[in-house]
């Protein structure tokens, strides 16, 4: 079974503070991607990884940032933390040559800035 | 570019047969998945239609129309723990990334 597993279930930080997120998947996946979910909005991509050290930006990149150095590991670097970050940020992780791209997910980290 | 459309809300009784439709426009199309995700937790995979049909699998079962860029999802026989949100997602035009619905949040009561 394919596994993604993600730093923290819940988190709190302070306006101004650094915040990683990170996430690690088991299954070799080439594709990494991080998303926030917001009510109403549904899941918005932030960044997205297609394999060590690429990355490029999603729908949402301004206030984030991310680190792929191992195959493995996916983080999400917020640089400074503001209040409308707070959110549920989930990670997933996709094999792109298998035909479908079927996109499995972590558990979720859920962010509160104050 | 992509665009999904979904109802936000249901309602049903347990038992009862509910239908959640999914239309979309996208400018390539590869296939349309369903996921179901419950309140604070990740979303997980529920099916995958690449062909015009309806396929069955248990009590849940998915529709897609190419044609008319439609698809549905049938959850029969209700129970309390299907109370959960529904996406649905399409592959975008490079084929690397899924663009989702906002989701319907299904509530089904005894």
């Amino acid at each position: 079974d394919v596994k993604v597993t993600q730093s923290s279930r819940y988190l709190v930080k302070r306006t101004g503070e650094k915040v990683f997120l990170e996430c690690v998947q088991d299954m070799d996946h080439e594709n990494m991607f991080w998303y926030r979910q917001d009510p109403g909005l549904g899941l918005r991509l932030i960044y997205f990884s297609y394999d060590v050290k690429m990355k490029e930006k999603g729908d949402i990149p301004e206030g984030y940032s991310v680190s792929r150095e191992k195959k493995e590991r996916f983080s999400l670097i917020l640089e400074s933390a503001s209040t409308n970050q707070t959110s549920m940020y989930l990670c997933a992780s996709s094999f792109p040559d298998r035909g479908t791209y079927e996109q499995y997910f972590g558990p979720g980290t859920r962010l509160t800035v104050t | 570019g992509q665009n999904i459309d979904q109802p936000t809300e249901m309602t049903a009784t347990e038992g009862a047969i509910v239908q959640i439709n999914c239309t979309y426009q996208t400018s390539g199309f590869n296939g349309l998945f369903w996921y179901q995700q419950h309140a604070g937790e990740a979303p997980t995979f529920l099916s995958y239609n690449v062909l015009d049909g309806l396929e069955e699998k248990g009590r849940f079962s998915s529709f897609l129309s190419r044609s008319k860029g439609y698809s549905y999802l049938l959850l029969k026989e209700l129970q309390m723990k299907d109370s959960a949100s529904y996406l649905c997602a399409v592959p975008n035009t490079g084929f690397q990334k899924l663009v989702f619905g906002t989701g319907t949040r299904l509530l089904v009561s005894p």
